[in-house]
C-alpha cells in the first residue's frame, strides 16, 4: 500500500535557520514524489517535484530511494516560507495522489 | 479565467441534512478530485473523476457520492450528514495531457455539521 510519511506536525525555526521538512513513504513501484504548499488564506499549490529537480524559492528536495525519503530543504529560513506543507506520492500512469499529514512550518524573525 | 472555484465557502449544516458542494473549472481539465483536509490527519481523498462520465472511490469514500455529467463540473454530495463530516472540502483538477499532472486546488468550503 502507498503511504506517505511526515513525522513532524510543526516545525519551529528561526529566520536565517537551516530547514528540513522530512518526508518518507512506502511504495513497491516507481513513484513520483510532489510537494505542496498551502500559505496562510490561499490555496495549496505545488510547490516542486521530484522529476523536474529544481529549486523553488530556494527549496530543494532530492528523490532517495533507498531510504525512501524526499525531505524539502532550504538552507536560510525566511518569515514568508511559514505556511503547512503537504508531500505527496503519485503512483506512474495514475493520476489520483497520496498526501502525509502535513508539517507546519513556522519562522520566526 | 477563474480556475477552480468551490461553492459555497462556508456552511453549517444540521446533521441528517442533505448537502451539495459545487466546484467548477474552467481549464478543459479530464481529472478532477474531492479532498477532505482535517488537523492531524492531512488531506484524504474522497472521490475521484479521470474523465466526464467515470468516477471512482478514494480513501474515504463512506457517506459521500460525486457525478461527473461535464467536464467542468464536480459535485459532491452528502445525502445524509453526520457530524464526522465537519472538514474543509477541497477540489482539484488536473490535466494528464499536459504532462506536468499538477493538481490545481480550489479555495475550500468549510462545513460545520452540527
Amino acid at each position: 500500500a502507498q503511504r506517505v510519511t511526515q513525522p513532524e506536525k510543526l516545525l519551529s525555526v528561526f529566520k536565517g535557520a537551516p530547514v528540513e521538512l522530512k518526508c518518507n513513504y512506502s511504495y513497491s513501484g516507481s513513484p513520483e514524489l510532489f510537494w505542496y504548499v498551502q500559505y496562510s488564506r490561499q490555496r495549496l499549490q505545488l510547490l516542486l517535484r521530484h522529476i523536474s529537480r529544481e529549486s523553488i524559492k530556494g527549496f530543494t528536495a532530492d528523490l532517495n530511494k533507498g531510504e525512501t525519503s524526499f525531505h524539502l530543504k532550504k538552507p536560510f529560513a525566511q518569515e514568508e516560507d511559514s505556511a503547512m506543507y503537504y508531500c505527496a506520492l503519485r503512483n506512474t500512469g495514475f493520476q489520483k495522489l497520496v498526501f502525509g499529514t502535513g508539517t507546519r512550518l513556522l519562522v520566526s524573525p | 479565467i477563474a480556475g477552480i472555484t468551490q461553492a459555497p465557502t462556508s456552511q453549517i449544516l444540521a446533521a441528517g441534512r442533505r448537502m451539495t458542494l459545487r466546484c467548477t473549472q474552467d481549464m478543459r481539465h479530464n481529472a478532477m478530485y474531492w479532498y477532505r483536509q482535517d488537523l492531524g490527519l492531512g488531506l484524504r481523498l474522497i472521490h475521484y473523476s479521470n474523465t466526464a462520465g467515470t468516477t471512482g472511490k478514494g480513501e474515504v469514500p463512506d457517506g459521500y457520492s460525486v457525478s461527473r455529467a461535464n467536464t467542468d463540473d464536480f459535485p459532491l454530495t452528502l445525502a445524509s450528514a453526520v457530524p464526522s463530516q465537519t472538514s474543509v472540502y477541497f477540489c482539484a483538477s488536473s490535466d494528464s495531457g499536459s504532462g506536468t499532472d499538477t493538481q490545481y486546488f480550489g479555495p475550500g468550503t468549510r462545513l460545520t455539521v452540527l
